[in-house]
């Protein structure tokens, strides 16, 4: 069983950019694909990628490429998205998640609290 | 712009079956596994349904997932209050090389 503690809440204008970032407790963090997934206000869930608990190596959705960086640090059980030159449509619930560990299909078992990013002049 | 379709709602009495629809296609439903979530008003998405039709622990077997070519779907049985909430079927799609949900279906216990 793991637990994921999200950052709090940001305020970012327009062009800015934003760190979220994702703690793991309650399991080892290794062997854990941490995914991130927003929702705007009102409306559906969207994927924006993951990043392989071995390598590191980050899966981004295409809408994503170029604006969305995605990293982990082992030593302190902590995922980080970081998604640069915000509009006011990044405005969202940043959730992280997870599958069981060593799991590479999405089965996204466990989820952070949420992040909520308003991205406002 | 989902590429699974989900109708917007649903609805039931309590006791009632519902059934949620989730339209894909060949690059996504049709070559991998569907999920589905329950999101509560202000929650986190809970997991309900993996690889088609199972069920972590903990979830009732009132939930049932079903997967038939390129659609699927949920139901809930024996519906019950607490099973208002907004749910969301996702799966792989190969062609985009990612994940993706539904559009999402509000179901409303009357």
């Amino acid at each position: 069983q793991v637990l994921l503690l999200q950052s709090g809440a940001e305020v970012k204008q327009p062009g800015a950019s934003v760190k979220v970032s994702c703690k793991a407790s309650g399991s080892t963090f290794t062997g854990y694909y941490i995914h991130w997934v927003r929702q705007a206000p009102g409306q559906g869930l969207e994927w924006m990628g993951r990043i392989n608990p071995n390598s590191g190596g980050p899966k981004s959705a295409q809408k994503f490429q170029g604006r969305l960086t995605m990293t982990r640090d082992t030593s302190i059980s902590t995922a980080y998205m970081e998604l640069t030159r915000l509009r006011s449509d990044d405005t969202a619930v940043y959730y992280c998640a997870t599958p069981p560990p060593w799991e590479a299909a999405p089965q996204l078992g466990f989820w952070g609290q949420g992040t909520l990013v308003t991205v406002s002049s | 712009q989902s590429v699974l379709t989900q109708p917007p709602s649903a609805s039931g009495t309590p006791g009632q079956r519902v059934t949620i629809s989730c339209s894909g296609t060949f690059s996504n439903i049709g070559s991998n596994y569907v999920y589905w979530y329950q999101q509560l008003p202000a929650m986190a998405p809970k997991l309900l349904i993996y690889r088609n039709y199972q069920r972590p622990s903990g979830v009732p077997d009132r939930f049932s997932g079903s997967q038939s070519g390129s659609s699927a779907s949920l139901a809930i049985s024996g519906l019950r209050s607490e099973d208002e909430a907004d749910y969301y079927c996702a799966a792989w799609d190969d062609s985009l090389n990612g994940y993706v949900f539904g559009t999402g279906t509000k179901v409303t216990v009357l």
